[in-house]
């Protein structure tokens, strides 16, 4: 069965610098989270999209932005990177439409800053 | 406000012993309850949700949950561990409230250990 799709699967940036994730979700599934994991941490909410809108927001820095296609993938976009956004980015989607449907994530993109 | 509070940073159990992480919320509404597992260096997978009916819920990997309302929690439970089972657990809670929003709420993890 298909998955989340996610790239790059690594990634290393300098200070100051940008970076963008992408995520493409499972077909059909009309939801998009993306989250940061810190090592050892809980996964933290970032923000997600609901049929191209975004649905919710959680503690995403303003350096960061992030928005959902017609396609329904997402990009995240991360913007004069610091050190401590090196961490463990993941994108999971979900199938909406009023259903309560588990989220399905990617294996997640490793973000390293230096 | 919603949280997830799993009281246990870390359990330990030998192999072929049952196992039980636990996890409790707090919710407004009625809760959706969910169960992730991640492996090291590894995504979440799902594991089992519980949205209404029967209060035991069964999930992959021989892995079910019970679902207490008046002690408002949520243990993951398995009859005989497996060392592979050795990962972190994540239990999350989302309102079952209308709308859109399926921010899910995460506890902070129990790291479970299988020993042979």
């Amino acid at each position: 069965a298909a998955g989340v799709i996610q790239s790059p699967r690594h990634l290393i940036k300098e200070k100051r610098e940008t970076a963008t994730l992408k995520c493409y979700p499972i077909p059909r599934h009309d939801t998009v989270y993306w989250y940061q994991q810190g090592p050892g941490q809980d996964p933290q909410f970032l923000i997600s999209f609901y049929e191209k809108m975004q649905s919710d927001k959680g503690s995403i820095p303003d350096r960061f932005s992030a928005q959902q296609f017609s396609d329904y993938h997402s990009e995240l976009n991360m913007s004069s990177l610091e050190l401590g956004d090196s961490a463990l980015y993941f994108c999971a989607s979900s199938l909406g439409s009023g259903r309560v449907g588990e989220q399905y994530f990617g294996p997640g993109t490793r973000l390293t800053v230096t | 406000a919603q949280s997830v509070a799993q009281p246990e940073d870390q359990v330990n159990v030998a192999e072929g012993n049952p196992l039980t992480v636990k996890c409790t919320y707090s919710v407004s509404g009625n809760p959706y309850l969910f169960w992730y597992v991640q492996y090291p260096n590894r995504g979440l997978q799902f594991l089992l949700k519980y949205i209404t009916g029967d209060n035991l819920v069964k999930g992959s990997y021989g892995f079910e949950a019970e679902f207490n309302k008046s002690q408002t929690s949520f243990h993951l439970k398995k009859p005989s561990a497996l060392v592979s089972d050795s990962a972190l657990y994540f239990c999350a809670v989302r309102d079952g409230g209308a709308g859109n929003n399926r921010k899910l709420i995460w506890g902070l993890g129990t790291s479970l250990a299988v020993n042979p």
